[in-house]
């Protein structure tokens, strides 16, 4: 166990539509990241948040947003969702941006 | 990214030793990263380099070479459990993990 939960577990969505993905951090990791795992890959890096600001960014998107809180949960948003986002996401707390990160379960996503 | 190479599949035998390589650009390199993942669960962590050398952590160690842009992963004494995909991930600039595609590891008794 991490300490790290993230929710839904599942979740099926159609072609355009927008979607929030949650994640609950371990007390006291300031910083969160957040992964979109295909099939068959590795993880690939969408953007992590220190201290409720973005704090680096991968090549996604705009369409793809995040928020965290000040009591450790963060969200994913992606908007005008496309085929090719079907995936797993991932999100992963450290204590401080540049340590061991402990992942959460992950949110399988689906988009028809 | 960070055109980050590890081999896709490997299988070793019960009791035996396995290397897994990993190469990466090492342009704004801080660090590397190695994690398991079994078939349908998060990633765990394994180990943390930052300088060069071997940092030893029970059956499995892990080597960096910063100049090189190389690190392995070595496990020992391979049991039916390691059977997972293995996750080489380098640091840049203190704030972007990249992984690579992973390799998966097959034991077999």
């Amino acid at each position: 166990e991490t300490g790290v939960t993230q929710s839904p577990t599942h979740l099926i969505k159609t072609r355009g539509q927008q979607v929030t993905l949650r994640c609950s951090s371990q007390s006291g990791h300031n910083t969160v990241s957040w992964y979109q795992q295909a099939l068959g890959q590795g993880p690939q890096f969408i953007f992590q948040y220190y201290r409720e600001e973005e704090n680096g960014r991968g090549n996604f998107p705009p369409r793809f947003s995040g928020l965290q809180f000040p009591n450790y949960s963060s969200e994913l948003n992606v908007n005008a969702l496309e085929l090719d986002d079907s995936a797993l996401y991932l999100c992963a707390s450290t204590r401080g941006a540049a340590n061991e990160q402990f992942f959460g379960p992950g949110t399988r996503l689906t988009v028809l | 990214g960070q055109n980050i190479d590890q081999p896709t599949e490997m299988t070793a035998t019960e009791g035996a030793i396995v290397q897994i390589n990993c190469t990466y650009q090492t342009s704004g390199f801080n660090g590397l990263f190695w994690y398991q993942q079994h078939a349908g669960e998060a990633p765990t962590f394994l180990s943390y380099n930052v300088l060069d050398g071997l940092e030893e952590k029970g059956r499995f160690s892990s080597f960096l070479s910063r100049s090189k842009g190389y690190s392995y992963l070595l496990l020992k004494e391979l049991q039916m459990k390691d059977s997972a995909s293995y996750l080489c991930a380098p640091l840049y600039n203190f704030n972007k993990f990249y992984f690579g595609s992973g390799t998966k590891l097959n034991v077999k008794p």
